[in-house]
C-alpha cells in the first residue's frame, strides 16, 4: 500500500491565525480526501481533493474555512482558516491509490487551537 | 451525516478472550471496511470485504460481509494486549457516490 506521511504531525495555534497541512504519497494515487475526527469521535469527510480542480466538499464544510489544494497525483493541502478552539480536532489524509480499492490513511495532524 | 450502527461501543475482557462486534445499515453497500486506529495515529485497514457473505480472515481476526449487504462482523479470537484500540468499521456503496461511511467505532481494553 501507499506510504502517506503528513505534516506536522501535532501543533497547537492561535485563534484566528491558519494551519496549513501537508499530505504526501510515496506512489500516485487516484483519489485523495481530507477528514476530521473530534475528539472520542468517529472519522468525518471534510471533501475529496481534485486534481488540478476545486476540491469537492461535504455539507457543511466550505471552501473559505477549508482550502485544499491537489497540484498533482502525489500530494495535497488543506488549511484550516481563521481557527477558533471548535477546530481543534485530528486532520487525517486518506487515499486511494485506485478506483474501488481500500482507502489508507495518513498518521493524522492533531491540532489544538487556543 | 449518515453513520453504520456499531456495537457494542466499547469493550473491555481478559487476555485470551475472543472478541466480536458488529455494523448495521439501514442501507446496502458493495464494500465494508474493518480499521484499527491506535492512539495518536490514523486508522490502519484490517480487512476488506466486497462480496456479499465473504468471510475473510487476516491473522486472529476474521470478518464477514452479511448476506443483506446491510451488515458485518470482526471477530477477533485469543486477544493479546496489544489489540487494544479503537475498531471502526466503513461501509462504500457503488456508483458515483462512493463516499465511505462510517460505525462510531469500538473501544477495545484488554486485561493482560
Amino acid at each position: 500500500s501507499a506510504v502517506i506521511s503528513q505534516k506536522p504531525s501535532r501543533d497547537i495555534c492561535q485563534r484566528g491565525t491558519s494551519l496549513t497541512i501537508q499530505c504526501q504519497v510515496d506512489s500516485q494515487v487516484t483519489m485523495m480526501f481530507w477528514y476530521r475526527q473530534q475528539p472520542g469521535q468517529s472519522l468525518t469527510l471534510i471533501a475529496t481533493a481534485n486534481q488540478g480542480s476545486e476540491a469537492t466538499y461535504e455539507s457543511g464544510f466550505v471552501i473559505d474555512k477549508f482550502p485544499i489544494s491537489r497540484p498533482n497525483l502525489t500530494f495535497s493541502t488543506l488549511t484550516v482558516s481563521n481557527m477558533s478552539p471548535e477546530d481543534s480536532s485530528i486532520y487525517l489524509c486518506s487515499v486511494e491509490e485506485q478506483l474501488n480499492t481500500e482507502a489508507f490513511f495518513g498518521q493524522g495532524t492533531r491540532l489544538t487551537v487556543v | 451525516g449518515q453513520q453504520l450502527n456499531q456495537s457494542p461501543q466499547s469493550m473491555f475482557i481478559q487476555e485470551g478472550e475472543d472478541v466480536s462486534m458488529n455494523c448495521t445499515s439501514s442501507s446496502i453497500f458493495n464494500t465494508w471496511l474493518w480499521y484499527k486506529q491506535d492512539p495518536g495515529e490514523g486508522p490502519v485497514l484490517l480487512i476488506a470485504l466486497y462480496k456479499a457473505g465473504e468471510l475473510t480472515s487476516n491473522g486472529r481476526l476474521t470478518a464477514q460481509f452479511g448476506i443483506t449487504r446491510k451488515d458485518s462482523f470482526l471477530n477477533i479470537s485469543a486477544s493479546i494486549p496489544s489489540d487494544v484500540g479503537i475498531y471502526f468499521c466503513a461501509g462504500q456503496r457503488a456508483g458515483n457516490n462512493r463516499k465511505l461511511i462510517w460505525g462510531l467505532g469500538t473501544s477495545l481494553a484488554v486485561n493482560p
